[in-house]
């Protein structure tokens, strides 16, 4: 059991440059979710997903895309990068029990803008 | 609106000594509530949650922490710190809204431990 997954690990992109941030998880949970860290700010939602073909944006979604065509996969897409998306970006899922929930986080792609 | 508040964005005690990781919250319901350690380079692993019931929750590795409604806290503690909890912890508060859970993540905490 993988878990939650991501791909790649780094990545350094030129300003304009596109790319998609893979993350695929394992576990058959409905909500997914995109964080970006930075440095003493915590984490602030990108977008998330409460099942295949649900998306919608969450605190800071400018410069980015998602899809979820199926319950496995969740990328985020940059268009356009741009320096102020240098940042480490986490995918996370969640799966919901009795009256509780729990987050569990891929492991990150840490992505410079030059 | 829900927020959080992590006093301290950098603590420092020594091996043996105890941890204190202070975490305030606000919200107009009653909160789930998570303390979350992140080790270099990785994600973020689930140290505990509270949710309903005891409000002294335990948690993986020695941590625990306990809820006080009247003082709106969440703080993380453990008696006796040891090298290997040297991380960053986060603490979160979560509510569903617009059809899902969503987390809102205090700046975190960055525990060193001195030998």
């Amino acid at each position: 059991n993988a878990g939650v997954t991501q791909t790649p690990k780094f990545r350094i992109l030129k300003i304009g440059q596109s790319m998609t941030l893979q993350c695929t998880q394992d576990m058959n949970h409905n909500y997914m979710y995109w964080y970006r860290q930075d440095p003493g700010m915590g984490l602030k939602l990108i977008y998330y997903s409460v099942g295949a073909g649900i998306t919608d944006k969450g605190e800071v979604p400018n410069g980015y895309n998602v899809s979820r065509s199926t319950t496995e996969d969740f990328p985020l897409r940059l268009e356009l990068a741009a320096p102020s998306q240098t940042s480490v970006y986490f995918c996370a899922t969640l799966i919901r029990g009795a009256g509780t929930d729990t987050q569990y986080f891929g492991p990150g792609t840490r992505l410079t803008v030059l | 609106a829900q927020s959080v508040t992590q006093l301290g964005s950098h603590v420092s005690v020594s091996e043996g000594a105890l941890v204190l990781l202070r975490c305030n919250y606000s919200s107009s319901v009653p909160p789930y509530l998570f303390w979350y350690v992140q080790y270099p380079n990785q994600g973020l692993q689930l140290l505990l949650k509270y949710t309903t019931g005891a409000t002294l929750v335990k948690g993986i590795n020695g941590f625990e922490a306990e809820f006080k409604k009247s003082e709106t806290s969440f703080h993380l503690t453990k008696p006796s710190a040891h090298m290997s909890d040297a991380a960053e912890y986060f603490c979160a508060v979560s509510r569903f809204t617009s059809g899902t859970y969503k987390y809102i993540f205090g700046t975190g905490t960055r525990l060193k431990v001195l030998a």
